[in-house]
């Protein structure tokens, strides 16, 4: 179907440890977007790619797009208690409506 | 600040209760979306608002009546709801619809049915 699959559901790491979270789709995305929900906030957009094979950065985060457009990733390196939080990918509607239809989310927890 | 603006953040309501969500948005955009956001599962969206229009209904319970007067506003108007209604419910909007743009999430309303 349209679902995107999201692993893991949780991540704890040590702070100045990396983390990544992975995105797949059993049929071909046409683009993947990132969001970031804080704890007790609302999620808030990331990044979107579209390209086959896309890598894109922002500061610590990496973000890439598979060669057949079917996985996503975020990686984070040198985590900061900053950086907890879920994070989700989203596709977009594959017929219309820009409709966003949203993985699990990752829940990334720092310790100090 | 994100430009969409969510009353009330908290709200408590019985299962015989009437209420409403409100969702306004400064951005100019087109398209305004509804969002249940329940403990452990992902993001449902429940409702699609294309200029005022409602392009989709995601098999949602009549239960929950959405409402677009224009394109900045829009409610989610909730009646005999049950326990299991309770929920983040949040509301975004995007430049347009048919085209893949960002979506903008207000805070979300933190419904409490009892």
């Amino acid at each position: 179907g349209q679902q995107v699959m999201q692993i893991p559901q949780y991540q704890h790491v040590q702070e100045g440890e990396d983390f990544t979270t992975y995105c797949n789709s059993s049929t071909t995305l046409s683009n993947i977007q990132w969001y970031k929900q804080r704890p007790g906030g609302h999620p808030v957009f990331l990044i979107q790619l579209v390209k086959s094979g896309e890598v894109k950065k922002q500061k610590r985060l990496t973000f890439q797009f598979g060669e057949a457009k079917k996985n996503s990733s975020l990686h984070i390196t040198a985590t900061q208690t900053t950086d907890v939080g879920t994070y989700f990918c989203a596709r977009t509607g594959g017929t219309s409506y820009g409709k966003l239809t949203f993985g699990q989310g990752t829940i990334l927890t720092v310790h100090p | 600040e994100t430009g969409v603006t969510q009353t009330p953040r908290h709200l408590v309501m019985g299962m015989t209760n009437k209420k409403s969500l409100k969702c306004e948005q400064h951005l100019g955009h087109n398209a305004m979306y509804w969002y249940k956001q329940s403990a452990k599962k992902p993001l449902e969206l429940m409702f699609v608002y294309s200029l005022e229009e409602r392009v989709e209904n995601n098999s949602v319970p009549s239960r929950f009546s959405p409402e677009c007067p224009n394109s900045s506003h829009l409610f989610l108007h909730l009646h005999t709801l049950q326990p299991e209604d309770s929920a983040l419910y949040l509301c975004a909007s995007s430049q347009v619809l048919y085209v893949n743009t960002e979506a903008f999430f207000g805070q979300g309303t933190r419904l409490t049915v009892v």
